[in-house]
């Protein structure tokens, strides 16, 4: 059971550097996710997707761009990375509807700008 | 819309004492209440979840949380912890109807001593 599976694990860029985040889920959840953990201040969503081709912005979405072309794939990309994307990023995934309601997370990306 | 309050940013407690991390929720609508624990650089992993029915609900590694609609909170109890219970715990609600999205508390971090 791989779960929901992020890549890279770890990553520093400099400021003004594209890079995407990868998260793939093979449990054919319609829902995914992405968030970000900084200290203190809990989970905050990015963007989010309830399907195939359908994705809509969290709470902090400015400077992150994602795409949703299959169920499986959710990729986060950022634009032009800035110190103040320095966080811990989180995937995760679940079904719509059901007994369960909770979610599947990745391990998470820690990326560093400098 | 909904939030949702944990009281404590952070929680020390000695081995095999027990232990209580609390959890309020405001929202307009009913509502299904979840705890993830995060272990040290890892992902969130679902504790327990309340979705119907009674309101103690158990969850794994011994420990419980009950559902108080007229309080509306959700705290989590274990009568007693162990070392390896340290980690950050996260509240988090999410609307019964159409929304899929959850809200996440900020996060306790319980802190066993031995």
């Amino acid at each position: 059971n791989a779960g929901v599976t992020q890549t890279p694990k770890f990553q520093v860029l400099k400021t003004g550097q594209s890079m995407t985040l990868q998260c793939a889920q093979d449990m054919n959840h319609e829902y995914m996710s992405w968030y970000r953990q900084d200290p203190g201040m809990g989970l905050r969503l990015i963007h989010y997707s309830v399907g195939a081709g359908i994705t809509d912005q969290g709470e902090v979405p400015n400077g992150y761009n994602v795409s949703r072309s299959t169920t499986e794939d959710f990729p986060l990309r950022l634009l032009s990375a800035a110190p103040s994307q320095t966080s811990v990023y989180f995937c995760a995934s679940s079904f719509q509807g059901g007994a369960n309601y909770g979610y599947t997370f990745g391990s998470g990306t820690r990326l560093t700008v400098v | 819309a909904q939030s949702v309050t944990q009281l404590d940013s952070q929680v020390p407690v000695f081995e095999e004492a027990p232990v209580e991390l609390r959890c309020n929720y405001s929202s307009s609508v009913s509502v299904y209440l979840f705890w993830y624990v995060q272990y040290p650089n890892q992902g969130l992993q679902l504790l327990l979840k309340y979705l119907s029915g009674s309101t103690l609900v158990k969850g794994i590694n011994g420990f419980e949380a009950e559902f108080n609609k007229s309080q509306t909170s959700f705290h989590l109890r274990k009568p007693s912890v162990h070392i390896s219970d340290t980690a950050e715990y996260f509240c988090a609600v999410r609307g019964s109807g159409g929304s899929y999205i959850p809200t996440f508390g900020r996060g306790t971090s319980l802190i066993v001593h031995p």
